[in-house]
């Protein structure tokens, strides 16, 4: 099964900060990268697919990349609502989708 | 608008079975894939399992495998999860979402399932 390892585990920034968190493959799975945000009490939410497309109605002070099989979130312009949990899910071929053990992003 | 509103959990004992059910409104259901996906409680997600359009595939996480049962009635925009041979470990909420085979762009508020004695 693919492995995806996600860092940090945890994140605390300022209002205002620009936030990266990377999720890196433990093999080729080419562009087959989503992103969610998961707010405390609620279910997950897409930003970004294909690792670097915008989710319809998405801030577009998020944005995905990618470099071979690591992939980067990143959040410009911090804002007080983006505190949340962030997954990276993988959906290279067949199943398991597996996701990375999750982000948790806080403001200092 | 989309929907996804599941139902059916509960607390149940070891060894127990269940059927989780999602109702769909607001897309074509009978058109798109649809997974499970759970979270247990303060940990990150899994990937439960997903089904296609028409049913005939139908693919399961390795720790579910032959235990749970996806299934989906498209006349009925609707669905299932049979969850048989309960563990501790299965105590998670479950979501429903969709709707690409891989790509989870709708998901539902989660029905959660408690296996204890």
């Amino acid at each position: 099964d693919i492995q995806l390892t996600q860092s940090p585990s945890s994140l605390s920034a300022s209002v205002g900060d620009r936030v990266t968190i990377t999720c890196q493959a433990s093999q080729d799975i080419g562009n087959s990268l989503n992103w969610y945000q998961q707010k405390p009490g609620k279910a997950p939410k897409l930003l970004i697919y294909d690792a670097s497309i915008l989710e319809t109605g998405v801030s577009s002070r998020f944005s995905g990349s990618r470099s071979g099989t690591d992939f980067t979130l990143t959040i410009s312009r911090l804002q007080p609502g983006d505190i949340a949990t962030y997954y990276c899910q993988q959906y290279d071929n067949l199943p398991p989708y597996t996701f990375g053990q999750g982000t948790k992003l806080e403001i200092k | 608008e989309v929907q996804l509103v599941e139902s059916g959990g509960g607390l149940i004992q070891p060894g127990g079975s269940l059927r989780l059910s999602c109702a769909a409104s607001g897309f074509s259901f009978r058109s798109y894939w649809m997974h499970w996906v759970r979270q247990a409680p303060g940990k990150g997600l899994e990937w439960v399992s997903h089904i296609n359009s028409d049913g005939s595939i139908r693919r399961y996480a390795d720790s579910v495998k032959g235990r749970f049962t996806i299934s989906r009635d498209n006349a009925k925009n609707t669905l299932y999860l049979q969850v048989n041979s309960l563990r501790a470990e299965d105590t998670a909420v479950y979501y429903c979402a969709g709707p690409y085979s891989g790509t989870l762009g709708y998901w539902g508020q989660g029905t959660l399932v408690i296996v204890s004695s």
